[in-house]
């Protein structure tokens, strides 16, 4: 089946640092999502693309859509405490748009 | 509204017994998920359905029975539980024709 690969799984950074993430896949997505999760609670949409090479901002948050469909980034500037958590990236299965595919996720933490 | 909700939030079973987890959401979405999200790795989905009524399986069904009566509620019912089945459940809905999925807070279940 349709996988996604995050990368990295982890992060270990200092406040106010940018961050860089991104989800790959050996098939074409239509649509990328990007979600977080915080310690202890369900994933909440950041942001969702659905256009080859669009660039969407959320705040200090922005996603691209790959040029290729296969991937996509993750980009937080100036980072903040409150940024720590789990980031999954996730795309609607094509055969049915119903379902969605999650990565793995990457885990960021934040030294004050 | 209080989107979607779980009860319980934790649970500590025995092997063998038997529980269902109980999803409910109040923005009269079709569509109901159930994930399972074991430590360190992505969501996984176990069901889903489309409408009262209807439910079809996901990746990893084997274990588990749904049922759809109605559209708020999406009910997950493990029959025989087994310590493979420890892992913190999710629950999500969405709104036909929309990618975005809205979870809720989780059941963190333990099975010894």
């Amino acid at each position: 089946g349709q996988q996604l690969n995050q990368s990295p799984q982890s992060m270990f950074i200092q406040e106010g640092e940018d961050v860089s993430m991104n989800c790959t896949s050996s098939s074409i997505f239509n649509t990328w999502l990007w979600y977080k999760q915080d310690p202890g609670e369900g994933p909440v949409l950041l942001i969702a693309l659905y256009k080859a090479g669009e660039l969407t901002s959320n705040g200090r948050l922005t996603a691209q859509f790959g040029i290729t469909r296969k991937d996509s980034f993750l980009n937080i500037s100036a980072s903040i405490p409150s940024d720590v958590g789990i980031y999954f990236c996730a795309g609607p299965i094509i055969q049915g748009a119903q379902k969605l595919v999650f990565g793995q996720g990457t885990r960021l933490t934040i030294n004050p | 509204n209080a989107g979607v909700t779980q009860t319980p939030k934790f649970r500590i079973l025995k092997i063998g017994q038997s529980m269902t987890l109980q999803c409910t959401q109040d923005m009269n979405h079709n569509y109901m998920y159930w994930y399972r999200q074991d430590p360190g790795m992505g969501l996984k989905l176990i069901y889903y359905s489309v409408g009262a009524g209807i439910t079809d399986k996901g990746e990893v069904p084997n274990g588990y029975n749904v049922s759809r009566s109605t559209t708020e509620d999406f009910p997950l019912r493990l029959e025989l539980a087994a310590p493979s089945q420890t892992s913190v459940y999710f629950c999500a809905s969405r709104s036909r024709g929309a990618d975005t999925q809205y979870f809720g807070p989780g059941t963190r279940l333990t099975v010894l």
